[in-house]
């Protein structure tokens, strides 16, 4: 079984600060882990993905996340926020495996304070 | 932008009635998914399906069915609509599933339903 926590439902920086946005899971087996962003009103797109090529995934938009297998986390980090930013993020878990499913975070808001 | 399209993008309904979400796919993507999104409960996989008339429930299926009768759509069923299935739901599409090589879901833009 696998499963994903987000530790911070909310997360407010200012523009022009860096931003982490925390991610554990747990899994049975080799794990996928992705981060989707949500605008509001939007579907979700797909910001990065991790799949044991490298531990250091860059994304769109530069960010980027850290795989980390002996803290197993998967956070998602960005050097300068800017005010589009500001969207919902989800962690998401995935497993090589036929009854495992895609489990996704409960999700973590970012406001950008001008 | 992946070729998903969900119909209706809003409905209102009644206690006790049917509903039925359409999701519409031009990519020739093996597996589709249906989840819905509640405020503090992120997305949950409701049904799955893994090619034509292959599914499986998700975490949340009760109250819900599928059907996959061709690559492209991919159906989903409130046999009798409650309240407590107000939501926004949203269809997914990937190319492999779990550990494949090019798992990536892609997302449709929702459908907002309301149960009164």
């Amino acid at each position: 079984a696998q499963s994903v926590t987000q530790l911070d439902s909310h997360v407010s920086v200012s523009e022009g600060t860096p931003v982490l946005l925390r991610c554990n899971y747990s899994s049975s087996y080799s794990p996928s882990l992705f981060w989707y962003v949500q605008h509001p009103n939007k579907g979700l797109q797909l910001l990065l993905k991790y799949t044991s090529a490298a531990t250091l995934v860059k994304g769109i938009n530069g960010f980027e996340a850290e795989f980390k297998k002996s803290e197993t986390s998967f956070h998602l980090t960005k050097p300068s926020a800017h005010m589009s930013d500001a969207a919902e993020y989800f962690c998401v878990v995935s497993a090589p495996s036929r009854d495992d499913k895609i489990i996704f975070g409960k999700g973590t808001r970012l406001h950008i304070l001008p | 932008d992946a070729g998903i399209t969900q119909s209706p993008r809003h409905k209102v309904t009644e206690t006790g009635t049917p509903v039925t979400l359409r999701c519409h796919q031009t990519e020739n993507h093996r597996y589709m998914y249906w989840y819905r999104q509640d405020p503090g409960h992120g997305l949950r996989l409701i049904h799955y399906s893994y090619g034509v008339k292959d599914t499986d429930k998700g975490e949340v299926s009760d109250g819900y069915s599928v059907s996959r009768s061709k690559t492209e759509d991919f159906l989903l069923t409130l046999e009798s609509a409650t309240s407590s299935q107000t939501s926004v739901y949203f269809c997914a599409i990937s190319e492999s599933g779990t550990g494949g090589t090019n798992e990536k879901l892609f997302f449709g833009s929702g459908t907002q339903l309301s149960v009164l």
